[in-house]
């Protein structure tokens, strides 16, 4: 079965600086696919990056960019310039035949 | 484009009543649909899923059902509501199996 680690339940960061949320995950598959949410106080669920494991070039959106390294099953998330907004919870998951959660790390970007 | 709809927002229910939460898609067909529930500060657990109108699948065994009536309506009931029913309910739905999954809005479901 698989399943997801996140190993880091909170963090902090100084406004402007950049932090990296850790991830890893255990699978046998070698077709998969893996992203990371954010739920900010609101509770919405907002997709922020997805990486395709058949993919060797990190993903890359605006200040949130990814270091996947397939061998080591890990996907961490990078995000860069922190601002206020970006304080929330950061969910990984995977999807090879089903989808796995990770539990969550809690951001809290300081001004 | 796509969008999921899920109500009400917030849910305040007495132990021991049914419960009927309703979430549509539009904008695509076919969606697999899902149920979570996530406790105060935790992660999803999944609860129910659908690929097709009348299929669904339990992952966890409880005194919630899951059904299907539409292709793009998924309704999450109970009976008989418990105290460890409450928490935050979230519907999401995905397309092709490449894509990830889109969540609707969630209910906030306060058990009393």
């Amino acid at each position: 079965a698989q399943t997801v680690t996140q190993s880091q339940p909170e963090m902090s960061v100084q406004e402007a600086e950049t932090v990296t949320l850790s991830c890893t995950y255990d699978t046998s598959e070698n077709n998969y696919y893996l992203f990371w949410y954010k739920q900010p106080p609101s509770r919405q669920m907002i997709l922020v990056i997805r990486q395709e494991a058949y993919k060797q070039q990190n993903a890359t959106e605006n200040r949130f960019s990814v270091n996947f390294q397939k061998a080591a099953k890990s996907f961490s998330l990078k995000i860069s310039d922190s601002q206020l907004g970006d304080t929330a919870m950061y969910f990984c998951a995977f999807y090879g035949q089903n989808f796995v959660f990770g539990p969550g790390t809690r951001l809290s970007v300081l001004p | 484009s796509q969008t999921i709809h899920q109500w009400p927002a917030t849910l305040v229910q007495p132990v021991g009543s049914p419960l009927s939460l309703e979430c549509t898609v539009e904008g695509t067909s076919n969606p697999n649909l899902y149920w979570y529930r996530q406790a105060a500060g935790r992660g999803l657990q999944l609860l129910f899923y659908s690929v097709g109108i009348g299929q669904i699948s339990s992952e966890v065994p409880q005194n919630l059902s899951a059904s299907r009536p539409q292709d793009r309506q998924f309704i999450l009931s109970s009976k008989k509501l418990l105290l460890s029913d409450s928490g935050f309910y979230l519907c999401a739905w995905r397309g092709q199996p490449n894509q990830p999954q889109h969540f609707g809005d969630g209910t906030r479901l306060s058990i009393l």
